[in-house]
């Protein structure tokens, strides 16, 4: 089935550690996207792409970096630099070609800094 | 920021309509309203998105005021697997560049 695949579900990560969460989908989409989202909160923008090898800062870029070499995989680093890393991350996509333009999420990466 | 405002929680009995209000009073005539839920701890779940026209699909109806100032998502027979937060989000048409905003949302509570 099509979809989007976040790996992994649940990490735990030492303070001054550098982790990378996988995100890789299937449905052919141009666009991908990273999300942060704190409890009680919604959802905050990372980093996002809109075509292979180019992607832009969203509202919080700091302490994260992403990568698009592939059409269907858009990893996102959380660095050493990012202050408060634990919280909830969500990758999506979105095709430009439907006339709806949703976006279609995974199931969400829980990152929690020991 | 977020461009929409709801109330942060609603309860509504099993089976029974549920009505999501959604004030958006700086919407601008480009300008979709789009829904989305997220049931706990899963990543949100499209549900519909309108104009100005009314819509509906297999999950819910979407009635935009005739000033599209707001907005109402109706679940017509909510089920207790209708507990989540609902987003509210306008943003322009479906190949614009805007990106989307989420907000705090709606808590729906449903109870038996």
């Amino acid at each position: 089935d099509g979809g989007i695949t976040q790996s992994p579900k649940y990490l735990f990560r030492k303070e001054g550690q550098n982790v990378t969460l996988s995100c890789e989908q299937n449905l052919n989409h141009d666009a991908m996207y990273w999300y942060r989202q704190d409890p009680g909160q919604g959802l905050r923008l990372i980093y996002y792409s809109q075509i292979v090898n180019d992607f832009q800062k969203g509202d919080i870029a700091e302490g994260y970096s992403v990568s698009r070499e592939k059409k269907e995989s858009f990893p996102l680093t959380v660095t050493s630099a990012q202050k408060n890393p634990t919280a909830f991350y969500l990758c999506a996509s979105r095709s430009g070609q439907t006339n709806t333009g949703e976006l279609f999420f995974g199931e969400g990466s829980r990152l929690t800094v020991l | 920021d977020a461009k929409t405002t709801q109330p942060p929680s609603m309860d509504c009995a099993e089976g029974r309509a549920a009505n999501l209000p959604c004030n958006h009073s700086t919407i601008s005539g480009n300008e979709y309203v789009y829904w989305y839920r997220q049931i706990h701890s899963q990543g949100p779940q499209y549900i519909i998105h309108g104009l100005k026209n009314n819509e509906t699909n297999e999950m819910a109806s979407l009635i935009i005021t005739e000033d599209r100032k707001s907005s109402t998502l109706i679940l017509p027979h909510a089920t207790l697997r209708d507990t989540a937060v609902y987003y509210c989000i306008v943003r322009g048409g479906p190949n614009y560049g805007q990106n989307f905003v989420f907000g705090p949302g709606t808590r729906l509570s449903v109870l038996p």
